[in-house]
């Protein structure tokens, strides 16, 4: 399968703070999906993205579709307790086979 | 609006004893239909996918086999369990009626401790 790289593995840091990851792929992506996954739940949606320099806004959420269509970036602005957990990026191949990347642990510090 | 019905929640079981997970999709037809698997909270492992009924596509080889019996079932199952089956299991849809570009969307899982 394909791989996705996802950094930082974690992060702790001070509610209010902003907050940026991003997702690397061996190969090239048409549809980036950021997700968000809360301890004992399955993985929510977040932001889909499906052209290259695409940005995108939900709410404090913001992600991007890199240029080179080989990785994506999520930003949090402004971080509130409830934002703990774990992100993971995600693609589609070309035969809907969606691939995980290895996802970034959240805490918020109040 | 479509949802998606995972069960059990929880399952605890010995090793060497069968396995029946279910997923049911509602609200939409002919989607494609995943498995994946989660060990300690980190890395969604795709287990099998399905594009249709009796259509099952494996990608690692495993103590698991799956079946679509259904358009929106999707069954896990194993005939003997071993320790290493372990983990979280999440069924996932996607497609359907919706146009390609649609993102895969998660039931809530099942907790699967193979004791």
């Amino acid at each position: 399968g394909q791989q996705l790289n996802q950094s930082p593995q974690s992060m702790f840091i001070q509610e209010g703070e902003d907050v940026s990851m991003n997702c690397t792929s061996s190969s090239i992506f048409n549809t980036w999906l950021w997700y968000k996954q809360d301890p004992g739940e399955g993985p929510v949606l977040l932001i889909a993205l499906y052209k290259a320099g695409e940005l995108t806004s939900n709410g404090r959420l913001t992600a991007q579709f890199g240029i080179t269509r080989k990785d994506s970036f999520l930003n949090i602005s402004a971080s509130i307790p409830s934002d703990v957990g774990i992100y993971f990026c995600a693609g589609p191949n070309t035969g809907n086979q969606f691939y995980f990347g290895t996802g970034t642990s959240l805490t918020v510090i109040p | 609006s479509q949802t998606i019905h995972q069960w059990p929640a929880t399952l605890v079981q010995p090793v060497g004893s069968p396995l029946s997970l279910e997923c049911t999709v509602e609200g939409t037809s002919n989607p494609n239909l995943y498995w994946y698997r989660q060990a300690a909270g980190r890395g969604l492992q795709l287990l099998f996918y399905s594009v249709g009924i009796g259509q099952i596509s494996s990608e690692v080889p495993q103590n698991l086999s799956a079946s679509r019996p259904q358009d929106r079932q999707f069954i896990l199952s194993s005939k003997k369990l071993l320790l290493s089956d372990s983990g979280f299991y999440l069924c996932a849809w996607m497609g359907g009626h919706l146009s390609y570009n649609s993102p895969l969307h998660f039931g809530n899982g099942t907790r699967l401790t193979v004791t």
